[in-house]
């Protein structure tokens, strides 16, 4: 069973500046998928950024990219310039490369963009 | 603009009543999930299908919920009867899995459920 693990339930930047949000996961597959998924305010859950374990390339969509190493089984998401809009619950989820497609997600982060 | 759609939006019902959810997933997605959330479990999922046949239902109890996809366009969670334990958010997403390769899952925006 794959297990993912967000290490810091909450935290918290100002405006413009960067932050890091951790994750780490279990896993004895080789091929699978991760993602970064945002829940503002509003509960809708919104994909950021997407990883396939068998690209060595790191993620990147705008303003937002990962650190993956696969080795270590981390996966860290940086927002930079961030905004207040950034201001939601961010989640970490593995989903292993088989027929099943099963997602495992993290507990979450909250992540609070200060003015 | 393909979005999963939920109903209802909220529910407040009374201990005992039977519950029903409703959910569209995006048309051509062929697996369904359903998720439940909480302060304090988190992201639990209860269910899935694919092509409408359920493959996973282990996060689910048995005795009270009861999930189903009559057709393509809808996927149903039952609950019966309903318990103060059960209020939580409960989110329906879809995802096309073609062959050995997986794309993200869409979610629906959520069904808050307040049992009394």
């Amino acid at each position: 069973a794959q297990t993912v693990t967000q290490s810091q339930p909450e935290m918290s930047v100002q405006e413009a500046e960067t932050v890091t949000l951790s994750c780490t996961y279990d896993t004895s597959e080789n091929n699978y998928y991760l993602f970064w998924y945002k829940q503002p305010p509003s509960r809708q859950m919104i994909l950021v950024i997407r990883q396939e374990a068998y690209k060595q390339q790191n993620a990147t969509e705008n303003r937002f990219s990962v650190n993956f190493q696969k080795a270590a089984k981390s996966f860290s998401l940086k927002i930079s310039d961030s905004q207040l809009g950034d201001t939601a619950m961010y989640f970490c989820a593995f989903t292993p490369n088989t027929n099943a497609g099963k997602s495992t997600f993290g507990d979450g982060t909250t992540l609070t963009v200060k003015p | 603009d393909a979005r999963v759609t939920q109903t209802p939006r909220h529910k407040v019902t009374e201990m005992g009543q039977e519950v029903t959810m409703r959910c569209q997933p995006i048309l051509g997605h062929n697996t369904v999930f359903w998720y439940r959330q909480t302060m304090m479990q988190g992201l639990e999922l209860l269910a899935y299908f694919r092509n409408r046949a359920p493959l996973d239902d282990s996060g689910m109890p048995k005795d009270r919920f009861s999930a189903e996809m009559p057709d393509a366009t809808l996927a149903t969670l039952k609950i019966q009867p309903s318990e103060p334990r059960d209020s939580a958010v409960y989110f329906c997403a879809s995802g096309q899995l073609a062959g050995l390769s997986y794309n993200e899952q869409f979610f629906g925006p959520g069904t808050r459920l307040t049992v009394l």
